[in-house]
């Protein structure tokens, strides 16, 4: 089975855009959720989407958003690009099953705003 | 508000050694710890997870110890490798409802285990 695939690797951006980020789930995983992983405050939860609906949401602001759709695959946007916004956003997935079924993450994207 | 607190940030072991990483969570609402396992340039890995109700849990040369009452966990590598010279993560989470999740982490342990 393909692992979760995080697409690009690596983006450059300036200060004052905006980005979006895709992620595919592992096949048959419906639930997708994203972290942010930076030296300084390490990974921290962005959000959470099943079937479509986001269901949980971490403590960033409104310039951070998500969508989910049919198949499952997700994007993230980040507007209004600050320079603390440099990090790498991982994406994960989960198997159907209890609340605490394990989370599959994929390699990535490296973000650096400049 | 930091809720999981990972210790020692850094940590050095000579191949062969046992190495042992801790955490301590706050939330006593938690109930599901795991370890992640990150190379350089890959997303985490879950190496082993343990939930509230043992004490101890082992996975080959992993071993997860958990002291409910004490609001800690530990990973310890036995024999450990140069190929185990990653950044390791502890996490926790607890049911949000209707089925969400989500996982606080700690910041992470530099391991390297030299030959």
């Amino acid at each position: 089975k393909a692992g979760v695939t995080q697409t690009p690797r690596y983006l450059i951006k300036t200060r004052g855009q905006q980005v979006t980020l895709s992620c595919s789930p592992i096949s048959g995983h419906r639930s997708v959720s994203w972290y942010q992983q930076t030296p300084g405050q390490g990974l921290q939860f962005l959000f959470e989407y099943f079937s479509e609906t986001q269901r949980n949401k971490g403590n960033f602001p409104g310039r951070f958003s998500g969508r989910q759709f049919s198949n499952s695959r997700s994007e993230m946007n980040v507007s209004t690009l600050e320079l603390g916004d440099s990090a790498l956003y991982l994406c994960a997935s989960r198997p159907p099953g209890t609340s605490n079924s394990p989370l599959h993450f994929g390699n990535g994207t490296r973000l650096t705003v400049t | 508000q930091q809720q999981v607190k990972q210790s020692p940030q850094s940590l050095i072991v000579q191949k062969g050694g046992i190495s042992i990483i801790n955490c301590a969570y706050e939330n006593t609402a938690f109930d599901y710890f795991p370890w992640y396992q990150q190379f350089p340039g890959k997303g985490p890995a879950l190496l082993i997870a343990i939930r509230p109700d043992v004490s101890e849990k082992k996975e080959g040369r992993f071993t997860i110890s958990f002291n409910k009452s004490a609001k800690q966990f530990s990973l310890h590598i036995m024999d450990s490798q140069p190929g185990d010279s990653a950044t390791y993560f502890c996490a926790a989470s607890t049911g949000t409802g209707a089925g969400s999740y989500q996982l606080t982490f700690g910041k992470g342990t530099k391991l390297s285990v030299i030959p």
